[in-house]
């Protein structure tokens, strides 16, 4: 066990509807990042939030946002879905250095496998 | 486009022998190299970070970097059926993002 958690653990949603998927970091850590894993295929970098601000996007449209929170715990934001964000979905918590300029080991979460209908 | 190449699979052994699985990476620059094991239907499991040239051993896993040819490898030893599983290669290619390559199946026989 990471120590990261996730909710939910599944989720059924209509096409054009909005969702939001939540993490816990693990203890300790400041860095929350979001990956998409379509079946078959490795993790895809999302972005990454660090003292509450974006800190690093992947090649993702506008309609995926997030948030993180004082206590480190994120939230990502997806509008408007479509069929193929149909995936699953993992957070992963690291630690920054004060100086931001490295993260280094991620620890995944348990993830949550969204289904677009 | 920074990538991660894997061979996809899937990688049969027998019970006992040694996996191996191999990795490469287009972008000189980068520092740190994961390898993660994935069950089905589970999230990536860290095994090993590896940061400098040479090997790395943790009980039956080695990794091996090699930054001139630009490859790492993942050698298990005495594979056991549990570790049956995809194996991802992941490469931090800035603090913002690890690249993930396609993840090699390992199926390992009794």
């Amino acid at each position: 066990e990471t120590g990261v958690t996730q909710s939910p653990t599944h989720l059924i949603k209509t096409r054009g509807q909005q969702v939001t998927l939540r993490c816990s970091s693990q203890s300790g850590h400041n860095t929350v990042s979001w990956y998409q894993q379509a079946l078959g295929q490795g993790p895809q970098f999302i972005f990454q939030y660090y003292r509450e601000e974006e800190n690093g996007r992947g090649n993702f449209p506008p309609r995926f946002s997030g948030l993180q929170f004082p206590n480190y715990s994120s939230e990502l934001n997806v509008n408007a879905l479509e069929l193929d964000d149909s995936a699953l979905y993992l957070c992963a918590s690291s630690l920054a250095p004060r100086s931001g300029r490295s993260t280094d080991t991620q620890y995944f979460g348990p993830g949550t496998r969204l289904t677009v209908l | 486009q920074k990538e991660v190449e894997q061979n996809s699979g899937p990688l049969s052994v027998p019970e006992g022998a040694i996996a191996s699985l191999n990795c490469t990476y287009s972008d000189r620059v980068s520092q740190s190299f994961f390898w993660y094991r994935q069950y089905s239907g589970k999230s990536p499991e860290l095994i090993m970070s590896i940061y400098s040239n040479g090997d790395k051993e943790d009980g039956r896993f080695t990794a091996q970097l090699n930054k001139a040819s630009q490859y790492v490898s993942l050698l298990i030893r005495d594979s056991q059926p549990s570790d049956s599983a995809t194996y991802l290669c992941a490469v931090n290619y800035g603090f913002q993002k690890l690249v993930f390559g396609t993840g090699t199946r390992l199926l390992v026989s009794p």
